[in-house]
């Protein structure tokens, strides 16, 4: 299994919604990684998890908050979102979240999750 | 603050011929490189990694790196139509750095 698996594909929310965002990867990668990526622009790092634990938080508003039940799963709860969180939101692994010692650590997207702020 | 910079085009090519996209990189240290092609509306899908000095080949890509001049590029041979999209370049450091993408247009 070479996926990273993505749920659910489109989403429409009213800013005074909650919802989440899932993501599934069984390749044993040890790094998850959410992105926010807008239209024409490259993907924007929000959050790393290394190990199950937060390792890189850039800055990201509290409204995004990030989980990671265990080592395949990754959730991106969301609450009072914005208009301007609209967007494409990705799911990544790879086996390490920094580079690799000796070969290459290749980051695999997931298809992400188009999101609709109303 | 590591940075990737790519030309953001857009770069047309005729259908058939050699597509060249760049990319340079601030951090000398760097040694993991990689080509994403990216679809309009889809998520990227990685085309090449490369971590030794020299060109790296397969089927019609080829990506080059140079790591004295800090720069890494990728050919498309025969380029075709279907070619056509956001190809983006990443390094590996303590987090993955991308480039802001170079849009190619394959023209029929």
């Amino acid at each position: 299994d070479t996926e990273v698996t993505q749920t659910p594909k489109h989403l429409v929310m009213g800013m005074t919604n909650k919802k989440s965002l899932k993501c599934e990867q069984h390749m044993g990668h040890r790094a998850m990684y959410w992105y926010k990526q807008k239209a024409k622009k490259p993907p924007e790092l929000m959050f790393v998890y290394s190990y199950e634990k937060l390792s890189i938080n850039e800055s990201v508003p509290s409204r995004f908050s990030p989980e990671c039940p265990n080592s395949s799963l990754l959730n991106l709860h969301l609450h009072a979102l914005q208009p301007e969180d609209s967007a494409l939101y990705l799911c990544a692994s790879s086996h390490f979240a920094a580079r690799a010692t000796s070969g290459a650590n290749v980051l695999t997207f997931g298809a992400g999750s188009r999101l609709t702020v109303l | 603050q590591k940075e990737v910079e790519q030309n953001s085009g857009p770069l047309s090519v005729p259908e058939g011929a050699i597509a060249s996209l760049n990319c340079t990189y601030s951090d000398r240290g760097s040694q993991s490189f990689f080509w994403y092609r990216q679809y309009s509306g889809k998520s990227p899908e990685l085309i090449m990694f490369i971590y030794s000095n020299g060109d790296k080949e397969d089927g019609r890509f080829t990506a080059q790196l140079n790591k004295a001049s800090q720069y890494v590029s990728l050919l498309i041979r025969d380029s075709q139509p279907s070619d056509s999209a956001t190809y983006l370049c990443a390094v590996n450091e303590d987090q993955f750095y991308f480039g802001t993408g170079t849009s190619l247009t394959v023209i029929p």
